[in-house]
């Protein structure tokens, strides 16, 4: 079954410090979103991406976010300048057309980063 | 935007016994609702989900019906195991949106007890 791979699982920074988080979404699809799980708390939309563009972000996804997809392969999120308060875990995920109507693989989420500002 | 409620935010049970979670849901254009369970750690999983042209959907333990006039769903686990426990998110599709983006419920957390 296709997976959507997330590199590193933890990353510990101090803050102040950039840093990026890794996606390689499963190959055919088309969309990919970044989510952001602080713990004990809900799964909060950050930002989705199609076309080589947002196509969306939510109020959390400030200036000191942005994503890329630098290859064709990878999908990246860099936050600029850390803050304690960005400590959670980050998912992304992918979706391919026509998976809300039953078609294709459907909504799939990677196994996470988990993120630790200190 | 859309906004998602979810309840009771936790709920134990007794092995074997059934349980039930409830999402409302804010608006009446969303489509699509699926479930998540996620252990501890781990990615949202989904389990079972529901369009807006169904009433009802089942599979083996796990059953959601979605009610479109009141605007709200609801996970069915019956015959409950160990191994169900977990917290479950339910979503909802954001609709007219080009990404798709799913809000999700604030989440149950789900102990069966022995």
């Amino acid at each position: 079954e296709p997976e959507v791979t997330q590199t590193p699982s933890h990353q510990v920074t101090q803050m102040g410090q950039e840093v990026i988080l890794r996606c390689v979404p499963i190959s055919n699809h088309l969309y990919f979103y970044w989510y952001r799980q602080i713990l004990g708390q809900k799964v909060e939309f950050l930002v989705s991406f199609y076309n080589n563009e947002i196509s969306e972000k939510s109020e959390i996804f400030d200036d000191q976010f942005s994503v890329e997809r630098p290859d064709g392969s990878n999908f990246t999120l860099k936050i600029r300048s850390t803050k304690l308060e960005d400590s959670a875990m980050y998912f992304c995920a992918s979706s391919d057309e026509g998976w809300d109507r039953g078609l294709g693989y459907g909504y799939t989420f990677g196994s996470g980063t988990r993120l630790t500002v200190v | 935007g859309e906004n998602v409620e979810q309840h009771p935010s936790t709920l134990s049970v007794q092995e074997g016994d059934s349980a039930v979670i409830k999402c409302t849901y804010s608006d009446s254009a969303s489509n699509y609702f699926p479930w998540y369970k996620q252990e501890l750690g781990k990615r949202p999983q989904l389990i079972i989900d529901i369009r807006s042209n169904v009433g009802e959907k089942k599979d083996q333990r796990i059953a959601v019906t979605l009610n479109k006039t009141a605007k709200h769903f609801s996970l069915h686990i019956t015959e409950t195991q160990p191994e169900d426990s977990a917290v479950y998110f339910c979503a909802a599709i954001e609709p007219d949106n080009y990404g798709q983006n799913f809000v999700f419920g604030p989440g149950t957390r789900l102990s069966v007890l022995p």
